[in-house]
């Protein structure tokens, strides 16, 4: 089956400053990527769709600014967080997606602003 | 419009029981719904799917019952195990590449010995 690898697994990181988080698609090539954010015992929240070689698509009341994508190659998407705050904190998972049109989803980032 | 419900918010069941999760959206374009089963610390993973045009899918100890009309469906989870124990997220969307997934809210499962 398809795999989605994610780096780190998680992340501690001081307030004010960035942390990048990987995501990449081991033995597909994915056009298209997801970023969700999951806060403790909710649901998985759609932050924004990763387009290689073109700018992000954003949800609404997600800050463009803060989560900065970055979608370089067929295979890796990166998000950042820019001067992260202790609201920020969270789950942060990927998903891609192969030609079938089943989202597999990474093993999530853990995030952790102190 | 585009809310999937999904209730209960959390489940017991014994070792060996019936497990059962329901799910209700309202988008009637919505064509494609998937189950994903998370265990903590750990991203969701594909369980089992379904399409509107049949009304029940087993894939073993799993599956899923669909009623169109109402627009309703729901995973029953056969002889559940202690392994089973996870979090449950019924799921919808427009199938077709690169469409957004809508979550339903979750149910935590917790299968007893």
């Amino acid at each position: 089956g398809a795999v989605v690898s994610q780096h780190p697994s998680w992340v501690i990181c001081k307030s004010g400053t960035s942390v990048k988080i990987e995501c990449r698609s081991l033995d597909f090539q994915a056009t298209t990527m997801f970023w969700y954010r999951q806060f403790p015992k909710q649901s998985l929240m759609l932050m924004a769709t990763s387009n290689e070689g073109s700018k992000a698509t954003y949800e609404q009341g997600v800050e463009k600014d803060k989560f900065l994508i970055n979608h370089a190659s067929l295979t890796l998407s990166t998000l950042t967080v820019t001067s992260a705050h202790p609201e920020d904190s969270s789950f942060y998972i990927c998903s891609a997606e192969p030609k079938s049109y089943e989202q597999y989803f990474g093993p999530g980032t853990r995030l952790t602003v102190t | 419009q585009q809310q999937v419900k999904q209730s209960p918010q959390s489940l017991i069941v014994q070792k060996g029981g019936i497990s059962i999760i329901n799910c209700a959206y309202e988008n009637t374009a919505f064509d494609y719904f998937p189950w994903y089963q998370q265990f903590p610390g750990k991203g969701p993973a594909l369980l089992i799917a379904i399409r509107p045009d049949v009304s029940e899918k087993k894939e073993g100890r799993f599956t899923i019952s669909f009623n169109k009309s109402a627009k309703q469906f729901s995973l029953h989870i056969m002889d559940s195990q202690p392994g089973d124990s996870a979090t449950y997220f019924c799921a919808a969307r427009i199938s077709g590449g690169y469409q957004k997934v809508t979550f339903g809210t979750g149910t935590k499962l917790q299968v007893i010995p």
